[in-house]
């Protein structure tokens, strides 16, 4: 079945560095993939969504430029965490699913420490 | 208020003890539900999806009441296994909207 690849799945990184994050749809075509972010003991919540080839669109109170979403192509979108701060520090999960498809896959998760 | 509300738990329960979980949602617009199983710090898994007509997969049954908003998860028969996170979703829009999650927590 669909799968999609996520890494890292763990990192710990000093505050002011930066952290990506990769997810890739392997076996199929992803033409939007969706950012979320969980804090312990709290619901995923939805950072932005990201289309292929074109901007992403990034949920209320989410600031665009310190958490950099490029989706380049139909199997590759990336999270960049730039300049993390401790606050930052969450469960990041990424999700898609192809045209036509309800179904949603997810990544296997990434948990960032900021130190 | 939230868009989607579900009591956090925790329920203890023995193994072979029915449980439900309900959960409800403010947007009336929602046109899908769903329910989730998510491991601790693992990613969400569906389990299964609700339709109005209320839908049933083996030891889970799932029903949705649009005139009150709400949906519900009944798990029969609890295993060892079943202990995990139950999330409800909701889609008001083409995005997914998740509860908080009820934790489950089975014991021998």
């Amino acid at each position: 079945g669909a799968v999609v690849s996520q890494h890292p799945s763990r990192v710990i990184c000093k505050s002011g560095t930066s952290v990506k994050i990769e997810c890739r749809s392997l076996d199929f075509q992803a033409t939007t993939m969706f950012w979320y972010r969980q804090f312990p003991k709290q619901s995923l919540m939805l950072m932005a969504t990201s289309n292929e080839g074109s901007k992403a669109t990034y949920e209320q109170g989410v600031e665009k430029d310190k958490f950099l979403i490029n989706h380049a192509s139909l199997t590759l979108s990336t999270l960049t965490v730039t300049s993390a701060h401790p606050e930052d520090s969450s469960f990041y999960i990424c999700s898609a699913h192809g045209q036509g498809d309800e179904k949603l896959f997810f990544g296997s998760g990434t948990q960032l420490s900021v130190l | 208020r939230k868009e989607v509300e579900q009591d956090p738990g925790p329920f203890n329960v023995p193994e072979g003890a029915t449980v439900a979980f309900n959960c409800t949602y403010s947007n009336s617009a929602s046109q899908s539900f769903f329910w989730y199983r998510q491991d601790c710090r693992k990613e969400p898994k569906l389990l299964m999806s609700v339709y109005s007509s209320g839908n049933e997969d083996g030891r889970f049954t799932a029903q949705l009441n649009r005139a009150s908003q709400y949906i519900s998860l009944l798990i029969r028969d609890s295993k060892l296994s079943d202990s995990a996170t139950y999330l409800c979703v909701v889609t008001p829009t083409d995005k997914l909207i998740f509860g908080t999650g009820t934790r489950l927590q089975v014991f021998p």
